[in-house]
This record gives C-alpha cells, sequence and structure tokens, in this order.
C-alpha cells in the first residue's frame, strides 16, 4: 500500500525559500513517476511539477525556474524546493504518485498536503 | 493551452438523486489520459475515474464515466452522504497535466 508523507511547510516572507518533502513508506519510489499538485486557499487543484523515474523533470508555466524537484531513492523521499517565493504561491501543496502504463497520468495516491503561506 | 471547463459550478441535490457533471476540454483530448477525483472537505483528493470510465480501487459502482475528444461526463447514479463534494476533471497530454475548476456537489 502507497503511504505518502509530507512535510516541510510553513510560513515564508516574499522572495523566500522553503524546502517540502514527501516521503513514501509502501513501495520503491525510484520505479515510480512523482508529481506535485497546489490548492490555493478557497480555490481548485494546479499541477506543479513531475519527476519521472529516471529523473526527467517537468514543471508548470507557473513556477517554472522558481521551483525544483527532486528525488533521493535511498531514502524513498521527493522534494520540492521552492525559491522567490510570491504571495500567489500560497497554497496547500500535495505529492502523488503518476500512474503509469496505458492510463498515464492519473494521480493515484496522494500525500495529505503541506501548507506554504507566503506573507509579510 | 489545453483548458478544461466544468459545469456546472455548483449542483444542489438531495440524496438518493442521480448527479450529472461535465467537462469540456478546449482540444481533444485523449480518453485514456483523463481522469475524474472527489475532494471532501479537508481531504486530500481521491481518484475515481480513470480512462475516462474505468472506476479506481475501491470507488462504488454508483460511480460511472464515460465521454471521448473534447466532451467527458461523470454520473452518480444515486447520491449518497458521502458523495457530496467537489468533483475535478483532469488530463494529461504532452508532458503537462491540467485541472478543471471544479463542480461542488451540495445538498439540496
Amino acid at each position: 500500500e502507497v503511504l505518502l508523507v509530507q512535510s516541510g511547510g510553513g510560513l515564508v516572507q516574499p522572495g523566500g525559500s522553503l524546502r517540502l518533502s514527501c516521503a513514501d513508506s509502501g513501495f520503491i519510489l525510484s520505479s515510480n513517476y512523482m508529481a506535485w499538485v497546489r490548492q490555493a486557499p478557497g480555490k481548485g487543484l494546479e499541477w506543479v511539477s513531475v519527476i519521472y523515474s529516471g529523473g526527467t523533470t517537468f514543471y508548470a508555466d507557473s513556477v517554472r525556474g522558481r521551483i525544483t524537484i527532486s528525488r533521493d531513492t535511498s531514502t524513498n523521499t521527493v522534494y520540492l524546493q521552492l525559491s522567490s517565493l510570491r504571495v500567489e504561491d500560497t497554497a496547500l501543496y500535495y505529492c502523488a504518485t503518476v500512474g503509469l502504463g496505458q492510463y498515464f497520468g492519473r494521480f493515484d495516491s496522494w500525500g495529505q498536503g503541506t501548507l506554504v503561506t507566503v506573507s509579510s | 493551452e489545453l483548458v478544461l471547463t466544468q459545469s456546472p459550478g455548483t449542483l444542489s441535490l438531495s440524496p438518493g438523486e442521480r448527479a450529472t457533471l461535465s467537462c469540456w476540454a478546449s482540444q481533444s483530448v485523449s480518453s485514456n489520459y483523463f481522469a475524474w477525483y472527489q475532494q471532501r472537505p479537508g481531504q486530500a483528493p481521491r481518484l475515481l475515474i480513470y480512462g475516462a470510465s474505468s472506476r479506481a480501487t475501491g470507488i462504488p459502482d454508483r460511480f460511472s464515466g464515460s465521454g471521448s475528444g473534447t466532451d467527458f461526463t461523470l454520473t452518480i447514479s444515486r447520491l449518497e452522504p458521502e458523495d457530496f463534494a467537489v468533483y475535478y476533471c483532469q488530463q494529461y497530454d504532452n508532458s503537462r497535466w491540467t485541472f478543471g475548476q471544479g463542480t461542488k456537489v451540495e445538498i439540496k
């Protein structure tokens, strides 16, 4: 069973940085694709970034250049480094597994979410 | 840029009624890469339907998905109290993922 446990959120000033973590305790992370999805307060879901098992990464246009996704296969952890943060980056950030195969791209399992608040 | 538009924004129904939620894509999408999610208040989203019409593990058969091309539908045949939530459609195309803005199903 997949269990994704997130950590690392908090309050940060505009222009600041933060690193989010997503640790998996149920399967071998290195064989799976992982994504981050965020949700601003009272708003809908927005895809942020993905990392494939081979290390290939993709980013939404809204965050490209300011956010970096990475993974540590030795600890089964995926990270999201947030930099040059803006007020509009305030959101609940979820990590999720990406379904593979014929029905590629679905988000099968989700972490509990971690809140990032950007405010002065 | 592909856009998913959900309709209606809010659906007010009573338990036991049928719910029909729509999602339109601004350009044709692959049914294989189309999904629906449920999000209850204070919870993470949960995968309901993938491949436009396949139910995810543990999802009751009152949930069904259909559609192709640019028009997709999520149907809940008989609303249970736990089904009152927000529902999102989502698609994948060319290393990009897109969500609709959501439909809230509320108790009438």
